[in-house]
């Protein structure tokens, strides 16, 4: 069947540090691929997506993710984070021939001030 | 616009008791889908539908049904509830579903069983 692995369970970094979130998925076809986050409180909410064209793709807030097919994998940056990106952060495919989401488990990112 | 709406925003009900979820979808939505959220398995598909008909369903037992009206909107039951069911319940819209199409949610209702 197919998954979603998000590597890190919990991150904690300093305001203005890098983050990188990993994604692997394990499905060898087309795949639709989305970042979702959840402020605390909050609904889930897009982060962005890819679904053809550059693999680089950016979205709001300053992240950026890349898909990189040979690897199964779209993880997920920012350059420098801030304490309000404190957040929950799935990471979720499509398969082709099917329409519903696949999620990984999330992984909760602390960010210190 | 308006976004997903689900009501009600929290729940409590006992064990053995039967619950049903509301979720109005952002207007044009045709795709509705259902999640449940838990801390130790995170986000599960439970069934998604489209049109008023159930177009895929998750690995949930038949206690958990739902259904869709000609207005897109979609209701879910569960049935004999128990401890296990306390979680945070999340729909889902889209304009048709598939692969080429953004998933909007709703704030979830929280379901707690005691």
């Amino acid at each position: 069947a197919q998954s979603v692995s998000q590597h890190n369970h919990h991150v904690i970094l300093s305001e203005a540090a890098s983050l990188e979130l990993g994604c692997n998925y394990s499905y060898g076809g087309t795949v639709n691929l989305f970042w979702y986050v959840q402020y605390p409180g909050q609904h889930l909410q897009l982060l962005l997506k890819y679904f053809s064209g550059d693999p680089l793709v950016k979205g709001i807030k300053g992240f950026e993710a890349e898909f990189i097919k040979s690897k199964f994998s779209f993880n997920l940056r920012k350059p420098s984070v801030q304490w309000s990106d404190t957040a929950e952060y799935f990471c979720a495919v499509i398969l082709s021939g099917y329409s519903t989401l696949t999620f990984g488990k999330g992984t909760m990112l602390l960010v210190s001030p | 616009k308006a976004g997903v709406t689900q009501t009600p925003r929290y729940l409590i009900k006992t064990r053995g008791q039967q619950v049903t979820l509301s979720c109005s979808p952002i207007s044009g939505h045709r795709s509705v889908s259902w999640y449940q959220q838990t801390p130790g398995q995170g986000l599960q598909f439970l069934f998604e539908y489209f049109s008023e008909t159930q177009r895929n369903k998750g690995n949930f037992p038949g206690r958990f049904s739902g259904r869709q009206f000609s207005n897109s909107r979609s209701e879910m039951n569960v049935s004999t509830l128990e401890l296990g069911d306390s979680a945070l319940y999340l729909c889902a819209s889209s304009r048709r579903g598939g692969r080429d199409t953004e998933a909007f949610f709703g704030q979830g209702t929280r379901l707690t069983v005691v």
